[in-house]
């Protein structure tokens, strides 16, 4: 069955740069959800789309951003860089308000 | 808001014996998912099981089975003849129903060691 695609898998990149991740949801799943998990800790919410329209907002920096495309992939871009950022972001995507989601094996930015 | 509370940092349990790691969880909503998920070395977020809180069943999948409490808030996750894979971070996690959003909050997690 196809999953959750999470691009790339793991990036590196320096202080005050930008990043670029990337999710493709699993077919006909409407809704993409985006969570960061720093080391060693839970996950948290940072922000989801439903129909290409942003549902709702959790603890995302104004310094990232995202949107859904009109092929349901998304993208969440990250400006200006720092230490602290470094995580891994998950992607999940879920039919609507089907109780649960599939989550992507999550990209491992390390910001150096 | 939503809260969810794991208590239990750590948990080990011998290979074939049986664990419960608990989850209580707080929230003003009459309907709601509970879930645990399992994050594996790997990092790989695993839906483990899911529960509705309008169902008064407990769910089950295979050697996996939940003690859900609506009026207690409680929600424990039973491991039955725990096998080495079984090792992991397990996380609890609750999801509203209604709202338009059904963003997860997470517990601490509990990391779960198997002794062979």
């Amino acid at each position: 069955a196809a999953g959750v695609i999470q691009s790339p898998r793991h990036l590196i990149k320096e202080k005050r740069e930008t990043a670029t991740l990337k999710c493709y949801p699993i077919p006909r799943h409407d809704t993409v959800y985006w969570y960061q998990q720093g080391p060693g800790q839970d996950p948290q919410f940072l922000i989801s789309f439903y129909e290409k329209m942003q549902s709702d907002k959790g603890s995302i920096p104004d310094r990232f951003s995202a949107q859904q495309f009109s092929d349901y992939h998304s993208e969440l871009n990250m400006s200006s860089l720092e230490l602290g950022d470094s995580a891994l972001y998950f992607c999940a995507s879920s039919p609507r308000r089907r109780g649960g989601y599939t989550f992507g094996s999550g990209t491992r930015l390390t910001v150096v | 808001a939503q809260t969810v509370t794991q208590s239990q940092p750590e948990m080990s349990v011998q290979e074939a014996e049986t664990v419960t790691l608990s989850c209580t969880y707080d929230t003003s909503e009459s309907d709601y998912y509970l879930f645990w998920y399992k994050q594996p070395p790997s990092r790989q977020m695993i839906l483990v099981i899911r529960q509705e809180a309008y169902k008064q069943q407990n769910a089950t999948e295979n050697r996996f089975s939940v003690n859900f409490q609506k009026a207690a808030k409680s929600f424990s996750l039973k491991i039955s003849d725990s096998q080495l894979g079984d090792a992991a971070m397990y996380f609890c996690a609750h999801s509203p129903t209604q709202g338009g959003s059904e963003k997860l909050v997470f517990g601490k997690g509990t990391k779960l060691t198997v002794n062979p």
